[in-house]
Parts: C-alpha cells; sequence; structure tokens
C-alpha cells in the first residue's frame, strides 16, 4: 500500500524566512510524485509533478526537488500570500488514485 | 483551463437522509474521484471512476455509493447519513494520458 507522510504539521514562518517542507512516501512502481497547494475552505490547487530521483521543478518562491525516497517544497524568502496548507501526494503502481500525505500549514507572517 | 465543478459549498443534513453530492467536469476527463478530507487525516478516497458507468471503491467506501451515466457528471450518494460522515468532500478529475488531478472548491457537509 502506497504511504504518504508529511513534515512538520504545521510551520510558522517570518516574512522572508526561508524553509522546506518534507514528503517521505513509499509506493510501488512511482508514476509521479504531486505538490498541491490549498487554501481554507478550497479544493487543492495543481502546482508541480516529479517523476524521477534528481527532478527539480520552480515557480515563483517554489521549489520542489526529489529523491527515491521522499520530496522536499523549499520556500525561498515567503510572502504572507504564500500561506496555505501544503498537500503531496503519490501515484504509484495503480495509475487512477493518488494517495495524499496529510498536509503541511504554512502561516507566513509580515 | 479545466473547470471541476461542485454543486453545492456547505451542506447540512439530518442523520439518516438520504444526501447526493454532484461533481461536473467541463473537459472531457475519463476519470473521476470523490476523496473525504479530515484535520489530521489528509485526503482518502472513496470512489473513483475511470469510464462512464465504471466505477471502483477506494480506501474507504462503507456508507457511500457513486453513480456515473454521463461522461461529465459523478455523483456521490450517501445512503443514510451519520454524523461521523461530517467532512468536506473533493471531487476530482483527470485525463488518464496526464499526470495531474484537477480538484472542485469542496463541498463541507455536516450531518446532524
Amino acid at each position: 500500500e502506497d504511504q504518504v507522510t508529511q513534515s512538520p504539521e504545521a510551520l510558522r514562518l517570518q516574512e522572508g524566512e526561508s524553509s522546506s517542507l518534507n514528503c517521505s512516501y513509499t509506493v510501488s512502481g512511482l508514476r509521479g510524485l504531486f505538490w498541491y497547494r490549498q487554501d481554507p475552505g478550497k479544493g487543492p490547487e495543481f502546482l508541480f509533478t516529479l517523476y524521477s530521483a534528481g527532478e527539480e521543478k520552480e515557480k515563483e518562491r517554489l521549489k520542489a526537488t526529489l529523491t527515491k525516497k521522499e520530496s522536499f517544497l523549499h520556500i525561498t524568502a515567503p510572502k504572507p500570500e504564500d500561506s496555505a496548507t501544503y498537500l503531496c501526494a503519490v501515484g504509484g503502481s495503480n495509475d487512477y488514485k493518488l494517495s495524499f500525505g496529510a498536509g503541511t500549514t504554512v502561516t507566513v507572517r509580515a | 483551463d479545466v473547470k471541476v465543478t461542485q454543486s453545492s459549498r456547505y451542506l447540512v443534513k439530518r442523520t439518516g437522509e438520504k444526501v447526493f453530492l454532484e461533481c461536473v467536469q467541463d473537459m472531457d476527463h475519463e476519470n473521476m474521484f470523490w476523496y473525504r478530507q479530515d484535520p489530521g487525516l489528509g485526503l482518502r478516497l472513496i470512489y473513483f471512476s475511470y469510464d462512464v458507468k465504471m466505477k471502483e471503491k477506494g480506501d474507504i467506501p462503507e456508507g457511500y455509493s457513486v453513480s456515473r451515466e454521463k461522461k461529465e457528471r459523478f455523483s456521490l450518494i450517501l445512503e443514510s447519513a451519520s454524523t461521523n460522515q461530517t467532512s468536506m468532500y473533493l471531487c476530482a478529475s483527470k485525463d488518464p494520458a496526464g499526470p495531474e488531478a484537477f480538484f472542485g472548491q469542496g463541498t463541507r457537509l455536516t450531518v446532524v
């Protein structure tokens, strides 16, 4: 069974204070690792897909990296608008479903 | 842009009621999913459908059923609502050839 564990559960940052979120996973035949952003009361919004170890993707202040066992989401010089819950998911040998972690809630104070 | 629309943002239902949650997508995606999201547990898959009239159980199907009569519409049915089904329900759709799933805005269901 695919498993995804995210840490920490919550992260409070000062504006400009860079940090990283961790996503550890076990999966049978990784088809892709996905990062989503979720604002309160809304559905998850797709950010990145990573397919193989060593791959990196960037979007504004966010950078996602992937190894064979975990992924990191780096937030560089965050702003208050980066406050959200960040979800990690993996797609395994069953191509239809995604297995999600519980998420990391990031709060950025001005 | 892909649009996944859930029929209600907020619902309040009584214990024992039959509840229908509707989801419509406009991108001709074959795959559709229903998840529930609870604090500390993340998103858990209830049911998914890989084509019209096709469905498969996810990780927590008990107490739920689904219907997919048309490609664009996927309905989640709570046969007899219970208080432990109070949750945020999220619908998603996906093109089998593409990597990511696209989510609706969610339905916050409260069963009293």
